[in-house]
């Protein structure tokens, strides 16, 4: 069964760190990975991951994917109060079979 | 501009009475999606149409129906909602394939 798995599950930090979220997967005929922001509403869309060591990077936020070892990060430098949101993770296999979400990771910005 | 438009965006409706959610896109995108999401959980598909092809995840409740009229509209149906059903309801849509870029604001359902 195809999975993916987040951690930490929550973080809280001050404002200024920068934290490093987790992604692991575990998918049969992977495609790519995505990252969304979800604060009190539907998930917004950071980054989609195809590629093995491609950074995206989008100001502060970047991500990179290891195909190898079956993982993702998503990193944000001199995190702001308005980081503070649930992070999801999903992976799309190849086909029309739909995302495969982990439980996502809630991080606390605190000034 | 907004792509993907869900109404109502809170809904409250008695035990038992049947409610309508609705979804539009002016993306044309083909291929829409229903999640439903509780509290602290990752959204959870409860089906998708392949342009007209509508595709039922296994354990999603007969209580929950589906319409696709046209392909910008989509419509979710609970027949008898039950507490258990209170949750956000996302739509979301993609092009061929399962990159899902769009998410509708989501419609927060409240069960009396």
């Amino acid at each position: 069964e195809d999975k993916v798995v987040q951690s930490p599950l929550s973080l809280v930090v001050h404002e200024g760190d920068t934290v490093t979220l987790n992604c692991s997967y575990e998918v049969t005929n992977f495609r790519s990975l995505l990252w969304y922001k979800q604060e009190k509403k539907a998930p917004t869309f950071l980054f989609m991951l195809t590629s093995s060591g491609i950074e995206k990077k989008s100001g502060r936020l970047s991500s990179i994917l290891d195909k190898k070892e079956l993982f993702s990060i998503l990193n944000i430098t001199a995190t702001q109060t308005g980081d503070s949101a649930v992070y999801l993770c999903a992976v799309a296999s190849s086909g029309n079979t739909p995302l495969v979400f982990g439980k996502g990771t809630r991080l606390s910005v605190i000034a | 501009d907004a792509m993907v438009i869900q109404n109502p965006r809170y809904q409250v409706t008695q035990f038992g009475k049947p409610v309508t959610l609705s979804c539009s896109q002016t993306l044309n995108h083909n291929v829409m999606y229903w999640y439903q999401q509780k509290s602290s959980q990752a959204p959870k598909l409860l089906f998708h149409y392949y342009d007209k092809d509508f595709n039922n995840e296994a354990d999603t409740p007969d209580n929950f129906q589906s319409r696709r009229p046209n392909t910008s509209f989509c419509f979710l149906d609970i027949r008898s909602p039950g507490l258990g059903d209170a949750a956000m309801y996302l739509c979301a849509t993609s092009t061929s394939g399962n990159t899902i870029k769009y998410f509708g604001p989501g419609t927060r359902l409240t069960v009396t």
